[in-house]
């Protein structure tokens, strides 16, 4: 069991760039998760992901964030014109359905 | 939907004392409960989890929880703690049947002190 994997681990950014975050999950595990979370807080569902479908977003998942996992393995999810309230944690999880979600460590993103 | 309180943000505690971290949920449907715990810089870990069963659950490091549907609780305690479980311990719920949401209180801080 290697983990959940993410990368990178810090991204630090000037607003209105770009980014993109890469999630691997464990291998025998065909659903995956992004939550954010900000300083303080606990972690805040943005979407799921079972197999390739995406199967919910919160409302949170503006429409400058998308999100793919298009072979049902990686997953990416990348954040388009960045603003400052963007700046978070991004953590992904990963599971086999009726069973916990393990994490990985996390993107750290600061917008400068 | 479901959601969790942590009724306390900030738990210092001696060492070898016990300590409890109180932790109530709402919901319309069946649930499962999670303790996770973050060391800084870190992602979560699984410290405990009831999925159904014996409603008193325990983990290998000596932690135990107790889920009380009436009481809609799911307190964490350890009899005796260390340095290392300095640590920020977070509550979670997620309805039985779509257990793909989990729903994280804002967390308890726990600092221990020789």
């Amino acid at each position: 069991d290697t983990g959940v994997s993410q990368d990178p681990r810090h991204k630090i950014t000037k607003r209105g760039q770009n980014v993109t975050f890469r999630c691997d999950p464990i291998s025998e595990h065909n659903r995956l998760y992004w939550y954010r979370q900000t300083l303080g807080q606990g972690p805040e569902f943005l979407t799921y992901f079972q197999n390739e479908a995406q199967l919910e977003k919160s409302r949170l998942l503006s429409d400058r964030f998308s999100a793919e996992r298009p072979k049902g393995s990686f997953s990416t999810l990348e954040i388009q014109r960045t603003e400052q309230g963007d700046s978070a944690m991004y953590l992904c999880a990963s599971s086999s359905p009726g069973q916990p979600q393990h994490f990985g460590d996390g993107t750290r993103l600061s917008i400068l | 939907a479901q959601s969790v309180t942590q009724l306390d943000s900030q738990v210092p505690v001696f060492e070898e004392a016990p300590v409890e971290l109180r932790c109530n949920y709402s919901s319309s449907v069946s649930v499962y409960l999670f303790w996770y715990v973050q060391y800084p810089n870190q992602g979560l870990q699984l410290l405990l989890k009831y999925l159904s069963g014996s409603t008193l659950v325990e983990s290998i490091n000596g932690f135990e929880a107790e889920f009380n549907k009436s009481q809609t609780s799911f307190h964490l305690r350890k009899p005796s703690v260390h340095i290392s479980d300095t640590a920020e311990y977070f509550c979670a719920v997620t309805g039985a049947s779509n257990d793909y949401k989990l729903s994280f209180g804002a967390g308890t801080t726990v600092t221990v002190r020789a």
